[in-house]
């Protein structure tokens, strides 16, 4: 069974600084790698996946990268806004089939 | 962009009680919607998958009797908690995609936040 894990679970950073997002997953053999904002009380909304095949992936001040082989994933934020504060989950679906989740990095961000 | 919205987006409701949530596709036509629950801090865990015109598949563990889904359209689709417990408080969230993979690119409701007493 595939286990996610995000550390840390909760951050608060200046804004301005640079984020990084840490997510480790036990099953190499992942589908894609897929990283999610939820806002409280809302559902999610897609920043960025990364294909197996793929190493990074890019949109805007957001940059993921992917080791399948050390089973990491990292999500890069530059210069933090206060916009940027919410809940940042990853999902690394071991087969064709199911997203699992991790629990999530509540990030806070102080203007 | 692809919407997708959830009615009611809470509800409060005694035990004993059952409750329907509706998730609907508003601008395009869903092949396949998911439901999940996520608990405070935790993870959100699917609980079934369902198909226009075609029976759920409920993940293992989750009870179909108590959580019965019905994708009546390519645009509808509703959870009902039959018989509503106070474990059973959660927050209910729904997604559509317009492959049969939960992989494929999914559109995710606002959610539904369910409180029984």
């Amino acid at each position: 069974k595939q286990e996610v894990t995000q550390i840390p679970a909760a951050l608060s950073v200046p804004e301005g600084e640079n984020l990084v997002l840490n997510c480790s997953f036990t099953d190499s053999a992942i589908y894609n790698l897929q990283w999610f904002r939820q806002d409280p009380g809302k559902g999610l909304t897609s920043l960025l996946l990364i294909q197996s095949s793929q190493r990074e992936q890019t949109s805007g001040r957001l940059n993921a990268s992917l080791d399948k082989s050390s089973g990491r994933s990292t999500l890069y934020i530059a210069a933090s806004q206060p916009g940027d504060s919410a809940t940042y989950l990853c999902a690394a679906p071991p087969n064709d089939y199911k997203l699992s989740f991790g629990a999530g990095t509540t990030v806070t961000v102080r203007a | 962009g692809a919407v997708v919205s959830q009615h009611p987006s809470w509800v409060i409701c005694k035990s004993g009680t059952s409750v329907k949530i509706e998730c609907r596709s508003l601008d395009f036509q869903a092949t396949t919607m998911f439901w999940y629950r996520q608990f405070p801090k935790q993870s959100l865990m699917l609980m079934a998958t369902s198909n226009e015109g075609s029976k759920a598949t409920y993940e293992q563990g989750v009870e179909k009797d108590k959580f019965l889904i019905n994708h009546a359209s390519l645009t509808l689709s509703t959870l009902t908690v039959t018989s509503a417990h106070p474990e059973d408080s959660s927050f209910y969230i729904c997604s559509a995609g317009q492959g049969t993979r939960s992989t494929d690119t999914q559109y995710f409701g606002p959610g539904t936040r369910l409180t029984v007493l």
